[in-house]
């Protein structure tokens, strides 16, 4: 059961436009979401999160919508720029019985911003 | 550079066999988690330990373990292999035992390829 989705497996966008990555997610139980990028041949690194307490939270080109109601959430980047050529993936945490916390990732947009 | 060492890079065995990957974590950061990707699916979390000690179990089977020991480098075993055990496993460390208020910090991966 995919708890965490993107339904968009790839984007493409012109350099200096916008990029929106989407994400959908289904445990109403997350509270805290995550954005990560990986370039080829490395790990995930860490973009931007937000928690479920505020609808949006930026830093610098990037920013993240989160509409709780719809259980969606969304990363926009102004503007794109070709550096930013990667796979994105969504992630989103809860806490289980035990107290244990554990992070949910989607399976990855790849963005390509073209020059 | 993440500062998460991950060995060996690529690892090529045939089915039935068992392999040790190994995980460095960053200096300082106690837990240690570790995530399938295989193709075509998002992050798996498998397990998390911190300091020492299993944390979070996430989706790993029995003919999967792993351990953390006292220099806080980790070990993720996996015997019986079948073709489709063959992913990309991560490894990611951080400070404390939280997903959402803690950065993850990913290795490069592990490769693993069984025939």
């Amino acid at each position: 059961d995919q708890q965490v989705k993107q339904n968009s497996p790839s984007l493409s966008v012109q350099e200096g436009r916008i990029s929106i990555l989407n994400c959908d997610y289904t445990n109403s139980m997350f509270d805290y979401f995550l954005w990560y990028k990986k370039y080829p041949a490395e790990g995930p690194t860490f973009l931007i999160s937000i928690s479920s307490i505020k609808d949006k939270n930026e830093d610098g080109r990037f920013t993240v919508f989160l509409n709780k109601s719809a259980k969606h959430l969304s990363l926009h980047i102004v503007p794109s720029q070709p550096g930013d050529s990667a796979v994105y993936f969504c992630a989103a945490s809860a806490i289980y019985a035990g107290g244990s916390e554990k992070l949910v990732f989607g399976k990855g947009t790849k963005l390509t911003v073209n020059p | 550079d993440s500062g998460v060492t991950q060995t060996p890079k690529h690892l090529i065995t045939a089915t039935g066999q068992r392999v040790t990957l190994r995980c460095s974590p960053r200096s300082g950061d106690l837990s240690v988690y570790w995530y399938q990707q295989s193709l075509d699916q998002g992050l798996q979390f498998l397990i998390q330990y911190y300091n020492g000690e299993e944390r979070a179990k996430g989706n790993i089977l029995e003919r999967f373990s792993a351990q953390q020991f006292p220099d806080l480098h980790s070990e993720l075993n996996l015997s019986s292999l079948e073709l489709g055990d063959s992913a990309l496993y991560f490894c990611a460390s951080s400070v404390g035992v939280g997903v959402s208020n803690e950065k993850l910090f990913f290795g490069s991966g592990t490769q693993l390829s069984v025939l």
